[in-house]
């Protein structure tokens, strides 16, 4: 069982330069969401999608973009890097949350690093 | 807004002791959900335990248990004959039953050691 695959699992990005992080998923969850991790602050939601074509932003969104095309896949895109997005990010995603209370399964995170 | 917060940065336990880990949250909603995640060195965040508002029954996982305070909005971990594999950091997190999509709040994290 793959789970939930993030990657890359590291990146080194300069200043104002792009780039996209992948998150796929293969137990066909509705819903999907982006973390970011900062020292002391815990998870803060980046985006988050209920379903295929439907996206949302959550608490942290500004330079960050997503889409969701298909139910396995929610990419997250960084447009001009700022060395403030420094973090490990998380993708995660789970059944509706009316099946049982069904809990966040999580990737193994990307680190990155802006200079 | 809901907040969550983790008052201890970092917990020492020795190797088959216990320790408990505080966590309060600010919410105004009666229906929602409370979950501890932990964190190894790994990075991998794995679900440990998780509580539903509506029920006044606390949760238990093995060596792992809540204390669910729903009117003091308090929901502390106690891990039981700890482990070195316990190490890491665990975090509480809060849903509500109502939002859209399947959102948590986290609260900053405690660090847990484990003396062997």
């Amino acid at each position: 069982n793959a789970g939930v695959t993030q990657t890359p699992k590291f990146q080194v990005l300069k200043t104002g330069q792009s780039m996209t992080l992948q998150c796929a998923q293969d137990m066909n969850h509705e819903y999907m969401s982006w973390y970011r991790q900062d020292p002391g602050m815990g998870l803060r939601l980046i985006h988050y999608s209920v379903g295929a074509g439907i996206t949302d932003q959550g608490e942290v969104p500004n330079g960050y973009n997503v889409s969701r095309s298909t139910t396995e896949d929610f990419p997250l895109r960084l447009l001009s890097a700022a060395p403030s997005q420094t973090s490990v990010y998380f993708c995660a995603s789970s059944y509706s949350p009316g099946v049982y209370n069904s809990p966040l399964h999580f990737g193994n995170g990307t680190r990155l690093t802006v200079t | 807004a809901q907040t969550v917060t983790q008052s201890q940065p970092e917990m020492s336990v020795q190797e088959a002791e216990t320790v408990t880990l505080s966590c309060t949250y600010d919410t105004s909603e009666s229906d929602y959900y409370l979950f501890w995640y932990k964190q190894p060195p790994s990075r991998q965040m794995i679900l440990v335990i998780r509580q539903e508002a509506y029920k006044q029954q606390n949760a238990t996982e093995n060596r792992f248990s809540v204390n669910f305070q729903k009117a003091a909005k308090s929901f502390s971990l106690k891990i039981s004959d700890s482990q070195l594999g316990d190490a890491a950091m665990y975090f509480c997190a809060y849903r509500s039953a109502k939002a859209a999509g399947n959102k948590l709040t986290f609260g900053g994290g405690t660090r847990v050691l484990v003396k062997p």
